[in-house]
């Protein structure tokens, strides 16, 4: 079956700390992995896409990873603001089916 | 550009009742989505249009969900009769092409009591 898992469920750091939040994936065939960040009350934005060959991406003080061989992704904030406090969702796009994970919470406290 | 907009933001009916739920693409995007977004879950889609035909509406609970996009641009979500279940928000996302696009709205906010 088709799922993609994030760890940890939620997650608090202090303000100008750095964190990396986990998407583990059991998707077949593979087509791209996506990172969107949902803030309280809105609807998902994407920060990052990743196809089989591109091992990093980053988009400002968000850096996406992706090992296609062990089927693992990961997000590593820097620096964090308050602003990031948010979900943040990784979903498997498996031939145009998009499998979504249950997201990981993320509040930055001063 | 404007972004996908959706009415009401918020609703709280009780089970039985019905509701309604509007949703306003970005201009051009022919592909349109609604999904169910339960508390501490990622988006479940409930229905995908491609202008006014339907692609993908396996998971929408045909009993008592129904969804239409007339002329290809604005669509409407229907629960008739609610659940307790069926308290979630419902987002609308659109995409020019294919479903890696996606751009969402705000998302209604349904409770049923």
């Amino acid at each position: 079956k088709n799922q993609v898992e994030q760890s940890p469920q939620s997650l608090i750091i202090l303000e100008g700390k750095n964190c990396t939040l986990q998407c583990n994936y059991t998707v077949s065939p593979f087509s791209n992995l996506r990172w969107y960040k949902q803030d309280t009350g809105r609807g998902p934005v994407s920060l990052t896409i990743m196809t089989f060959s591109e091992n990093t991406k980053s988009n400002g003080r968000y850096t996406a990873t992706l090992d296609a061989d062990t089927k693992q992704s990961s997000l590593h904030i820097t620096a964090s603001q308050l602003s990031d406090s948010a979900s943040y969702i990784c979903v498997v796009n498996s031939n145009y089916q998009l499998i979504w994970g249950a997201g990981t919470k993320l509040i930055i406290k001063p | 550009e404007a972004g996908v907009a959706q009415s009401p933001r918020y609703k709280i009916i009780e089970k039985r009742q019905s509701v309604a739920f509007w949703c306003n693409p970005i201009s051009g995007h022919a592909t349109l989505y609604w999904y169910q977004q339960i508390l501490g879950q990622g988006p479940k889609l409930l229905i995908q249009f491609q202008n006014n035909g339907v692609v993908d509406d396996s998971q929408l609970p045909k009993d008592r969900f129904s969804a239409e996009r007339l002329k290809g641009v604005d669509s409407t979500l229907k629960i008739q009769p609610a659940k307790l279940e069926d308290s979630a928000v419902y987002l609308c996302a659109s995409s020019l092409i294919g479903p890696d696009t996606q751009y969402f709205g705000p998302g209604t906010r349904l409770t049923v009591l």
